[in-house]
């Protein structure tokens, strides 16, 4: 059973659409992350949403647009595509945030990635 | 800024060398996880470290946590062409919710 699942697997598209990735995760995590991997392979995160609720928003051009509708789905929708946003878009969940407020528990924010979707805008 | 940075980034050695990938920054980190992402794959968790000093083993590879929480190396004996891909270091530091910061890998490939 795939653990985290995306797609499409490719999207190459026209500069200037508007197109969206979905990702979903069946390992009952609280927590959902976008990365984009670029031709160097250097892994940055975009965004984080954790109970459905955006946690990390890092610089992103506000043409990205993240959406979960449930903790078990996380999209990402993104308008008027550039040259420059081709690259490789990984999904990825943990059980919860990294938080070591709660009762002592103790989190290590472990990742599971999709297997990506690779976005190429022409 | 580059946090967290990955030597060497490109490594080829022959099939059963070892080798040796540092990870190192000037941040103290909670923890320091290592993945591995083979081409056309999204990152697989190999191990997490926490405690400065640290070393876990996982079968022929050894990961070791600097003792102040800023390093770590990964040991790889006796490589094989099944050890090739991208290995990743990731940060993450003592926060209400984690950012994890990824490191920029290391490439390596294992000649049968």
């Amino acid at each position: 059973d795939t653990a985290v699942s995306q797609t499409p697997k490719y999207l190459v598209t026209q500069m200037g659409n508007d197109k969206s990735i979905k990702c979903e995760q069946n390992l009952g995590h609280d927590t959902m992350y976008w990365y984009k991997q670029d031709s160097k392979k250097f892994l940055k995160i975009m965004f984080s949403y954790n109970n459905k609720e955006l946690i990390i928003n890092e610089t992103v051009p506000n043409r990205f647009s993240p959406k979960s509708p449930d903790k078990a789905h996380l999209n990402l929708h993104i308008n008027s595509l550039e040259l420059g946003d081709s690259a490789v878009y990984f999904c990825a969940s943990s059980q919860d945030p990294g938080s070591w407020v709660a009762g002592g528990h103790l989190s290590y924010n472990e990742q599971f990635f999709g297997p990506g979707t690779r976005l190429t805008v022409l | 800024t580059q946090l967290l940075e990955q030597s060497p980034q490109f490594l080829s050695i022959q099939e059963g060398e070892n080798l040796t990938v540092y990870c190192n920054s000037s941040s103290v980190f909670s923890s320091l996880q290592w993945y591995r992402q083979e081409p056309g794959e999204g990152p697989v968790l190999l191990v997490t470290v926490v405690t400065g000093g640290e070393v876990k083993k996982l079968k022929r590879l050894t990961f070791q946590f600097g003792d102040a929480r800023k390093d770590s190396s990964l040991h790889i004996t006796a490589a094989q062409p099944g050890d090739t891909g991208l290995y990743l270091c990731a940060g993450a530091k003592k926060t209400s919710y984690d950012k994890v910061i990824f490191g920029p890998g290391t490439s390596l490939s294992v000649i049968p």
